[in-house]
């Protein structure tokens, strides 16, 4: 079963606008990542949380953590263009034999 | 990204040809792994690959054979597939795959694959 999942699975934004997405999950976690894929390309790892941290920033990048209510946010503030891409939220638990676990996305497009 | 390297990045077959996917890592990982990303449906963990060891088959069908040589490089041999594994392989690497590892995977670009 779907261990993550996103919400908005779509968004819209202007560029300069803030853009918060959500994931839920099911089961206790080891970690929570978030990864950015732009289209016909990978996934870029962009902020792992860990299940004792609430929350993490990285430049533009803040990400919560609510064990209690087993729910991520990613924020991007000042979104740019560049941010147009999908974004996932993958899970790593023992549930899962460690493995992560991914959501399916929330595509964000970000309109100049 | 270019410290994991897919080839091809694009990959036409029929139902019976055979073909093979590489994966190379250049980040000094000990773990490799395997996912399918089909449209409208969250990644798929295939294979997982420790220390060049097997530790993780998900169900895989036989007509996907993995193999691991080495730390650096994985493929996926592919033999008699289907119209529904028509699909984006993504490989990934990471220091290890293991108990409260709290490791980033790091992805190559994958290889489309399209079967006729």
């Amino acid at each position: 079963s779907q261990q993550g999942e996103e919400d908005p699975q779509a968004l819209s934004i202007q560029e300069g606008e803030n853009a918060t997405m959500n994931c839920s999950y099911k089961t206790s976690i080891n970690n929570l990542q978030w990864y950015r894929q732009n289209s016909g390309r990978g996934l870029v790892h962009l902020i792992l949380i860990r299940s004792n941290e609430r929350e993490k920033h990285s430049g533009r990048l803040r990400v919560t953590l609510d064990t209690s209510k087993k729910s991520s946010s990613l924020l991007i503030t000042a979104s740019r263009a560049a941010d147009t891409a999908s974004y996932f939220c993958a899970t790593e638990s023992k549930a899962a034999g460690n493995k992560l676990t991914f959501g399916g996305g929330t595509r964000v497009l970000v309109k100049p | 990204e270019t410290g994991v390297t897919q080839t091809p990045r694009h990959l036409v077959m029929g139902m019976t040809n055979k073909k093979s996917l590489k994966c190379e890592q250049h980040l000094g990982h000990n773990a490799m792994y395997w996912y399918k990303q089909s449209a409208k449906k969250p990644l798929e963990l295939m294979f997982v690959y420790n220390f060049k060891e097997q530790t993780e088959n998900n169900s895989v069908p036989s007509r996907f054979s993995p193999e691991c040589p080495n730390s650096s490089h994985l493929f996926l041999h592919l033999h008699t597939l289907q119209p529904e594994d028509s699909a984006l392989y993504l490989c990934a690497s990471s220091h290890f795959a293991g108990s409260d590892s709290n490791q980033p995977q790091h992805f190559g670009d994958g290889t489309r694959l399209s079967i006729l």
